[in-house]
C-alpha cells in the first residue's frame, strides 16, 4: 500500500486565495483526521470523519476552513480566503483500529 | 478532557547513551497511549502504543515504554542512541472505548544526537 497520499507537498499562494489540500487515506481504513502542525500550537486536530461523514470540526478556526469526504478514497480541506496566519503543515492520517497512518504533510505558505 | 506533557522541548544525548523521553498525561479515563516520531520534513511515524494490560510496550528501533498509571507517566526509552534517532518525538493519548481515536498531542521533544 502506498500509505495516506497528500497533495500539494508544498503550496505558497497569497493572502486572500482560495487553497485546497487534498488526501487520500489507505484504502480499508474507516477513520480520517486532518491535523495542523505549527511551531507555536503544536499539532493541533482539525476535523475528523468516521465512514465519511464530519464527526467533530471543533477544531476548525473559523468559517474560512472547510473539509468534506465526498467518498472513502478522497478528502479535501480548504481555506476560503486565505491567511498568512494560517501558514502551517497539515496532515492527512487515516487509522486502522487505534494506530494512525500519517501522510506527508502540505506545508501551506500564505504570503 | 485529555492532555499531554512532555517534559523538555530538546533533550541532547551522546551517541551510545541512554535516550529518556519524559511524558506526562491526563485523563479522565484510562488511556490509549502513543508515541510517534516524524523525521524532517516528513509525517509521523508510530514507534510503539499502549493499548492494553502490558505496561511495558517495546516499539520500532529499539524503543520502548513503561505505562504508570499511579505516575500517569508513559515515557520513553532507548538503551543506547544511535545517530538515526535523532528526530521529534510526540507523546500523544487518545480516549478508549468507540471507534474514534483521536489524538491529542504534547508539544514535543527534539531529540539531538551528539557523535
Amino acid at each position: 500500500d502506498a500509505g495516506v497520499i497528500q497533495s500539494p507537498r508544498h503550496e505558497v499562494t497569497e493572502m486572500g486565495q482560495e487553497v485546497t489540500l487534498r488526501c487520500k487515506p489507505i484504502s480499508g481504513h474507516n477513520s480520517l483526521f486532518w491535523y495542523r502542525q505549527t511551531m507555536m500550537r503544536g499539532l493541533e486536530l482539525l476535523i475528523y470523519f468516521n465512514n465519511n461523514v464530519p464527526i467533530d470540526d471543533s477544531g476548525m478556526p473559523e468559517d474560512r476552513f472547510s473539509a468534506k469526504m465526498p467518498n472513502a478514497s478522497f478528502s479535501t480541506l480548504k481555506i476560503q480566503p486565505s491567511e498568512p496566519r494560517d501558514s502551517a503543515v497539515y496532515f492527512c492520517a487515516s487509522n486502522k483500529g487505534t494506530e494512525a497512518f500519517f501522510g506527508q504533510g502540505t506545508r501551506l505558505t500564505v504570503v | 478532557a485529555q492532555s499531554v506533557t512532555q517534559l523538555g522541548s530538546h533533550v541532547s544525548v551522546s551517541e551510545g547513551a541512554l535516550v529518556l523521553l519524559r511524558c506526562n498525561y491526563s485523563s479522565s479515563v484510562p488511556p490509549y497511549l502513543f508515541w510517534y516520531v516524524q523525521y524532517p520534513n516528513q509525517g509521523l511515524q508510530l514507534l510503539l502504543k499502549y493499548t492494553s494490560a502490558a505496561t511495558l510496550v517495546k516499539g520500532i528501533n529499539g524503543f520502548e515504554a513503561e505505562f504508570k498509571k499511579s505516575e500517569t507517566s508513559f515515557h520513553l526509552t532507548k538503551p543506547s542512541a544511535h545517530m538515526s534517532d535523532a528526530a521529534e518525538y510526540f507523546c500523544a493519548v487518545s480516549a478508549r472505548g468507540g471507534s474514534n481515536y483521536k489524538l491529542t498531542f504534547g508539544k514535543g521533544t527534539l531529540l539531538t544526537v551528539n557523535p
